[in-house]
């Protein structure tokens, strides 16, 4: 089946610092990946979607200069939270939509901000 | 727009209890309904799917009908286990040229020896 590989799987930062996320697709190519973030006991709110070779598109309400999103190759996508603050602490998970197996999910990063 | 009204939990069973989660829809087109669900600190795995109306997704001992004339895609299992105790989360696909998952609230399922 089709493997997505999300690093880290936490981090804890001090706030003012910059964190990035990996989302890399082991098996197939992913034109496209989903970037979610998840507060504590609640569903997932699609951040932004990651196109390889264009800029992405975010959600309404979604700041784009704090939570960088670069897709520079057709494994990889990287989601940077800048500037963190204690805020910004939550679970983000990624996702690839493949076309024979839907949609398949990162493990998820938990991001404590400090 | 599109959205998932899903049973709030907390659920707790005992071992070989039967579970019924409901979910409801409303979505433009013809949806493709999904069940994920997460283990504590991790990401989300699809239990099941179905496409279209009627169509019943299985997987596991979890089963859920399409059924369009009530936008409903409720969860059951027949006999929970303690490995069952997870988020569940209702997900539609509107489909189209707009790939997006739109998710309900997620519920929480203990289930106890």
């Amino acid at each position: 089946g089709a493997v997505v590989s999300q690093h880290p799987s936490r981090v804890i930062c001090k706030s003012g610092t910059s964190v990035k996320i990996e989302c890399r697709s082991l098996d197939f190519q992913a034109t496209t990946m989903f970037w979610y973030r998840q507060f504590p006991k609640q569903s997932l709110m699609l951040m932004a979607t990651s196109n390889e070779g264009s800029k992405a598109t975010y959600e309404q309400g979604v700041e784009k200069d704090k939570f960088l999103i670069n897709h520079a190759s057709l494994t990889l996508s990287t989601l940077t939270v800048t500037s963190a603050h204690p805020e910004d602490s939550s679970f983000y998970i990624c996702s690839v939509l493949f076309p024979n197996y839907g949609y398949t999910f990162g493990s998820g990063t938990r991001l404590t901000v400090v | 727009g599109d959205s998932v009204t899903q049973m709030e939990g907390p659920v707790t069973l005992s071992e070989e209890a039967f579970l019924t989660i409901n979910c409801t829809y409303t979505a433009t087109g013809y949806p493709s309904l999904f069940w994920y669900v997460q283990y504590p600190g991790e990401g989300l795995q699809l239990l099941l799917k179905a496409t279209k109306a009627d169509d019943k997704g299985s997987n596991k001992g979890f089963e859920a009908t399409y059924r369009k004339e009530t936008t409903s895609f409720h969860l059951e299992k027949g006999s929970v286990q303690v490995s069952d105790s997870a988020v569940y989360f209702c997900a539609l696909d509107s489909g189209g040229s707009n790939y997006k998952l739109t998710f309900g609230k997620g519920t929480l399922l203990t289930v106890n020896p």
